[in-house]
């Protein structure tokens, strides 16, 4: 069954220190995998998607098939990064790519 | 820059009644689905809509579940018997094709009492 699973609820860090958001998949076919953002008071938005190989705001996230994961990264933690942090995966066994949601793990960012 | 909006923003009412939880796609978009999310729970996939008709639901989109596309603009879901297990954040979302990002909406807070 297709799968998302994000282990921490909760990631505490300082300012200045490296973050690394848990992802890990199950999935049959070739997984298309997003990291999605909620900023407090602010709706869902796409943070960044495995397949364009970008960093966004200093994040970046690589696809390890072998491991099954999708760990989002950030050398330098920032503030203003603190908020909902959800991992989800395109679900194209349903042909129109609904997205399956991980449980989502809380960033917290302390001065 | 173009916004998914979801009216209300919060809709309280009483077990047995009917909802309508209403959303306005992006203009040029040709996808359309509807998520939940329990409080303290993940988000899941209820519906997705695309040329007019339901393409895909999941189990929790059962009987009391309807989505319309009434006028070319507005895409609403209505619940036609709630249940306090309704009671849930509702996201829209649209999207232009297959592989382009999702747009999400703001959410409508649906509290069941």
């Amino acid at each position: 069954a297709q799968r998302v699973t994000q282990p921490e609820k909760l990631l505490s860090v300082f300012k200045g220190a490296p973050v690394e958001l848990k992802c890990n998949y199950s999935y049959s076919g070739s997984p298309e995998l997003f990291w999605y953002v909620q900023y407090s008071r602010q709706r869902l938005q796409l943070l960044l998607r495995h397949i364009s190989r970008e960093s966004i705001k200093g994040f970046t996230a690589d696809l390890n098939k072998g491991e099954t994961s999708f760990h989002l990264k950030k050398p330098f933690a920032q503030e203003e990064d603190s908020a909902m942090y959800y991992c989800a995966l395109e679900n194209y066994g349903g042909s129109q790519g609904n997205l399956i949601f991980g449980k989502g793990t809380k960033l917290s960012v302390k001065p | 820059e173009p916004e998914v909006t979801q009216t209300p923003s919060h809709q309280v009412t009483q077990m047995g009644q009917e909802v309508i939880l209403r959303c306005v796609p992006i203009s040029n978009h040709l996808y359309f689905y509807w998520y939940r999310q329990i409080l303290g729970q993940k988000v899941e996939f209820l519906v997705s809509f695309y040329n007019n008709e339901i393409s895909e639901k999941s189990e929790i989109f059962d009987d009391q579940f309807s989505v319309e596309r009434p006028d070319g603009s507005n895409f609403t879901l209505k619940i036609r018997s709630t249940k306090l297990e309704d009671s849930a954040m509702y996201f829209c979302a649209s999207r232009t094709g297959l592989g382009y990002e999702q747009y999400f909406g703001p959410g409508t807070r649906l509290t069941v009492t």
